[in-house]
This record gives C-alpha cells, sequence and structure tokens, in this order.
C-alpha cells in the first residue's frame, strides 16, 4: 500500500528544476506533499485532493492524476532551502490515515 | 506558542525498560497520530485518534499503548523496550483527518541500549 516515490535521490545545482513522483496502486482520494529537513519534523507543504485542481505557491506545485494514481512535485528554480527529503502520502476515502512513500532525498548546491 | 509538541525530546532507556512519550497541540484539531521514523527515514503511522476514539492502529506491537484523555493530548506508552523500537517517534495532528494538513511535533529520538 506504500505510495511509490522516485526518484530516490537528486541533486541540483541553485536555479535548476526538479519533478518528484509519487505513485500509488490503489484508489485515492488524496495526496499530501510533505518536506523534512535533517533532525526536523516534516512540514507541510500541499494537499491534492481528487477532483481538486492542481495546487502550487511560488515555485513549488504539484499535480494529482486520480486515474494514473499518481502526483508528481514540481520545484522549479530550486533553492538551497529546498534541501531535503520530501515524502508523499497518500489517503484514500473513508480513512484516518496517510500512508507515506519511502521519500526522496533533494540537494541544492551553490 | 508551539502549536505540536512532544516531551521528551530525546530518551535513552535500556531494553526491558518502560517509558511514555507525551504530545500536546493546541491547535484545536480533532485527531492526532503517532508516527514512526526508522534509521531509514521511513515514515509510517502507528495510531490515528479522532476524538479522543482510536481509528487506526496498525499492526502495533501491544507494548505499544497510546491514551488520548482529551482531544488535545495524545500519549505513547512503551513497555518492555526492546533495541528495535529505537527510532524517532512523531506526534501530529489535523483538523479532522487525512483531509487535512497534518501538524507534526518535533520528535521523540528513542535510543534503547
Amino acid at each position: 500500500q506504500q505510495p511509490v516515490q522516485s526518484p530516490q535521490a537528486v541533486i541540483l545545482r541553485e536555479g535548476e528544476d526538479a519533478v518528484i513522483n509519487c505513485s500509488s496502486s490503489k484508489a485515492l482520494y488524496s495526496v499530501h506533499w510533505y518536506r523534512q529537513k535533517h533532525g526536523e519534523a516534516p512540514v507541510f507543504l500541499m494537499i491534492l485532493l481528487k477532483g481538486g485542481e492542481q495546487k502550487g505557491h511560488e515555485k513549488i506545485s504539484a499535480s494529482f492524476n486520480e486515474k494514473k494514481q499518481q502526483s508528481s512535485l514540481y520545484l522549479t528554480a530550486s533553492q538551497l532551502s529546498y534541501s531535503g527529503t520530501y515524502f508523499c502520502g497518500t489517503g484514500r476515502t473513508g480513512g484516518f490515515k496517510t500512508i507515506f512513500g519511502a521519500g526522496t532525498r533533494l540537494f541544492v548546491k551553490a | 506558542d508551539t502549536a505540536v509538541s512532544q516531551t521528551p525530546k530525546y530518551l535513552v532507556t535500556q531494553m526491558g525498560n518502560d517509558k511514555s512519550i507525551k504530545c500536546e497541540q493546541n491547535l484545536g484539531h480533532d485527531t492526532m497520530y503517532w508516527y514512526k521514523q526508522d534509521s531509514k527515514k521511513f515514515l509510517k503511522i502507528m495510531f490515528s485518534y479522532n476524538n479522543k476514539e482510536l481509528i487506526i492502529n496498525e499492526t502495533v506491537p501491544n507494548r505499544f499503548s497510546p491514551k488520548s484523555p482529551d482531544k488535545a493530548h495524545l500519549n505513547l506508552h512503551i513497555n518492555s523496550l526492546e533495541l528495535g523500537d529505537s527510532a524517532v517517534y512523531f506526534c501530529a495532528s489535523s483538523l479532522q483527518g487525512f483531509n487535512t494538513e497534518a501538524f507534526f511535533g518535533q520528535g521523540t529520538r528513542l535510543t534503547v541500549v
């Protein structure tokens, strides 16, 4: 049931773009994206609900393809502060839990 | 004001001991969670409570017993600690269920020696 994230890790230079993918074998109602920096708690980025619109703010946006049970997180013109591990979490109808993927480690260098 | 606070932040204990981790949220949320993050950073849900009622118990050993005295608190008691219990435990809360964003506490790093 755990969603699959790809890539597992990515290294970027400041200003480059990245895409992180999340896919599930089960029908999804929601997809969450979180970022966790080393030694800190995960921090919410955005949530996408079935039937909802693509979300985004500033240079981070995400899409949710319900038919394919996939979501993608788009990081544009990456900044050093974007470094961390990105987790997607999936939720199913009627559930009270979010199941997280294994995470994608993103490192942005100057 | 910290939205979701956990205590203690670090916990080092010997095998076989019993320990508790406390969690409090001041966001007025209905749903609270316990997650375990292992050394490979895999974040796995353990329990989910909604309005003090246990909703999800993800096949966690019964040595782990959550308790929610009220909506704002969700504590985790662990009996007979084992080496494999070493991990970072995160408490989180959300307004209601998984459709709303979750706020995480700072985590408790448990080390069993």
